[in-house]
């Protein structure tokens, strides 16, 4: 059972502009949720992360959004650069372990 | 600082064959986890140890998986026997617990089955 998932798999976005990658989760006792992103022959790094008593967290040019009525985030990379091409792992993290999606593959176009 | 390690970085193997995956979490890490990242299933999570001790291994798929750690600064992951669908690619992460929710990964495993 996926508890975690990410649809639309893939996204390609002008660069400067902005992308937007969601999230759905169904375990309403999620302390935290996570975005990571990954790049081909490496292993996934950290990003960044919200609480689920917040709503909104900022750093740089990524934002994370959280809906918990929803059980929804997403996430907002603005503006968008090539170096962002990657693929981005949403997770929440429960009882010591996350639970990832799927991955959202993005390709900014230069 | 060394991040987590991970070795080989690629595996070809025959079916049957035993297969032993190794990893070395960031020193002063108390927690470890296997992963598995496939097109099908995306990252899954196969055991988890805290402070040496295996915690969760209800996502280990079958028998022929099996995970140790004797000490806090190694872990394997051994398959046998191997078989083509375990062809995937193989995360170490670590942790320390307390200190927040972030997990570090390790480059990975390629792992292919013939």
């Amino acid at each position: 059972d996926q508890q975690v998932k990410q649809n639309s798999p893939s996204l390609s976005v002008q660069e400067g502009r902005i992308s937007i990658l969601n999230c759905d989760y169904t375990n309403s006792m999620f302390d935290y949720f996570l975005w990571y992103k990954k790049y081909p022959a490496e292993g996934p790094t950290f990003l960044i992360s919200i609480s689920s008593i917040k709503d909104k967290n900022e750093d740089g040019r990524f934002t994370v959004f959280l809906n918990k009525s929803a059980k929804h985030l997403s996430l907002h990379i603005v503006p968008s650069q090539p170096g962002d091409s990657a693929v981005y792992f949403c997770a929440a993290y429960g009882n010591n372990r996350l639970a990832f999606g799927k991955g959202n593959q993005v390709v900014v176009i230069p | 600082d060394a991040g987590v390690i991970q070795s080989p970085r690629h595996e070809v193997t025959e079916m049957g064959q035993e297969v032993t995956l190794r990893c070395k979490p960031i020193s002063g890490h108390n927690s470890l986890f296997w992963y598995r990242q496939t097109m099908m299933r995306g990252l899954e999570l196969l055991i988890y140890f805290n402070n040496n001790v295996p915690i969760d291994d209800s996502g280990m798929p079958e028998d022929r998986f099996s995970a140790k750690m004797p000490n806090a600064s190694f872990s394997t992951l051994k398959i046998q026997p191997s078989e083509p669908r375990d062809s995937a690619v193989y995360f170490c992460a670590s942790s320390l617990v307390g200190s927040g929710v972030e997990q570090f990964f390790g480059p990975g495993t390629r792992l292919t089955v013939l």
